[in-house]
């Protein structure tokens, strides 16, 4: 079944806009990753944050963790054509760190 | 590096027919792992390995086998192809190490089934 789940399903904006993306979870975890995949291709890691984090920046990526929600989001600012694609969240189940539970993704479509 | 590769890129098969799907990384990464993507369903967990000799099953096991003879290689096979198992399969490997659980993926292999 799926751990995480992404929403919404799709978003599309204007570049230079900023885009942000939603995932929830049911199980306490050890650490939540955000993938992006471009079409056709395989997913590409962006960031991680453990469940004693609360936010996290990566360039122009910011991850926030609520685990008192299950919850979490992702912000990319200033979005340019090339951040179009699908976004995942990632969880682990608590007990390793290494096996992964994905959501159906969010598809971000950014108009020039 | 290579990093994770698969081959092939694109495989038809028929119903009943038989295959392997190849997977090999060249990072030295313990945990190897298939997973199937499906439109509206994401990724799903077919098999997972932690090492040379340990396999395990994950979300939807059914139809495949995998074995894990090398850190480098880890086949999926297809035992009996069914029009189900249509779906674009992604290998994916990282380290066990807390602290390296990002996950590199492979540029997965698209099948159909007829």
């Amino acid at each position: 079944s799926q751990q995480g789940e992404e929403d919404p399903q799709a978003l599309s904006i204007q570049e230079g806009e900023n885009a942000t993306m939603n995932c929830s979870y049911k199980t306490s975890i050890n650490n939540l990753q955000w993938y992006r995949q471009n079409s056709g291709r395989g997913l590409v890691h962006l960031i991680l944050i453990r469940s004693n984090e609360r936010e996290k920046h990566s360039g122009r990526l910011r991850v926030t963790l609520d685990t008192s929600k299950k919850s979490s989001s992702l912000l990319i600012t200033a979005s340019r054509a090339a951040d179009t694609a699908s976004y995942f969240c990632a969880t682990d189940d608590g007990g390793s760190n290494y096996k992964l539970t994905f959501g159906k993704g969010t598809l971000l479509t950014v108009n020039p | 590096n290579a990093g994770v590769t698969q081959t092939p890129k694109f495989q038809v098969l028929k119903t009943g027919q038989s295959m392997t799907l190849q997977c090999a990384q060249d990072m030295n990464h313990e945990y190897m792992s298939w997973y199937r993507q499906d439109p509206g369903m994401g990724l799903r967990l077919i098999h997972y390995s932690v090492g040379a000799g340990i396999t395990d099953q994950g979300e939807v096991p059914n139809g495949y086998n995998v074995s894990r003879s090398t850190t480098e290689d880890f086949p999926l096979r297809l035992l009996s192809a069914a029009p189900s198992q249509t779906s674009v399969y992604f290998c994916a490997s990282s380290w066990l190490l807390a602290g390296q659980e990002t996950q590199y993926f492979g540029p997965g292999t698209r099948l159909l089934v007829l």
